[in-house]
């Protein structure tokens, strides 16, 4: 079993929808949780940052930690085309001696069509 | 402010040779991680450095081996080169503070072994 679990997709919502970005893990030490955007060919961009549970708000965006359950989530609204890419979700934990890798999902292909 | 760099951006090898990635830290970020992203899934840890010491390494053969530098720059060396070798290598940096995991990528070396 994978540390964490993301759905692939691809997922096409039309312009303007609510936008809902899913991930699980396993792993009880995780304490940070990151949202990434990665456009093809390109690196991730970061686009929130989480710590523990609870919601945080940027934008048009929204990321939900549950850790009780070890779900995350990330809520797009009134998505545009350009958010087409894809979103991988991403987990630390507590940092030992210096040392807080990133550990992935596969990332979910999210298209949005005028 | 420039955003993390990496050189080449592209690389073609062949199976056995050896290849050497370069990347620049965000300015005052001394702390680079690598990591590799196999087409569809997401990037997967290889290792991570600060203050020129290996901080961790993750599941990767010996053929892979890094170095940070006194200005934080670093190298990522891979010898004996696979197929399986292929894919885009990121490098991302954070300002290892006591508070600070996000890290943040550069745009990626894509490497592709023939």
């Amino acid at each position: 079993q994978k540390e964490v679990e993301q759905d692939p997709g691809p997922l096409s919502v039309p312009e303007g929808a609510i936008v809902s970005l899913n991930c699980t893990y396993s792993n009880s030490a995780f304490q940070y949780f990151m949202w990434y955007r990665q456009y093809s060919r390109k690196g991730p961009e970061l686009l929130m940052y989480t710590y523990s549970s609870g919601n945080k708000e940027d934008g048009r965006f929204t990321a939900q930690v549950d850790k009780s359950s070890k779900y995350i989530s990330l809520f797009i609204r009134d998505s545009q085309p350009s958010d087409s890419a894809t979103y991988l979700c991403a987990m630390s934990a507590v940092r030992s001696g210096g040392y807080n890798k990133l550990i992935f999902g596969a990332g979910t292909r999210l298209a949005v069509h005028p | 402010d420039a955003g993390v760099t990496q050189s080449p951006t592209h690389l073609i090898k062949t199976r056995g040779q050896q290849v050497t990635l370069r990347c620049s830290p965000i300015s005052g970020h001394k702390s680079v991680s690598w990591y590799q992203q196999v087409l569809g899934q997401g990037p997967q840890f290889i290792f991570q450095y600060y203050e020129k010491e290996e901080r961790g390494r993750g599941n990767f053969p010996d053929r892979f081996s890094a170095r940070q530098f006194p200005n934080y720059s670093s190298e990522l060396n891979v010898n004996a080169l696979l197929l399986g070798d292929s894919a885009l290598y990121l490098c991302a940096s954070n300002s290892d503070t006591d508070n600070s995991y996000e890290q943040y990528f550069g745009p990626g070396t894509r490497l592709t072994v023939t």
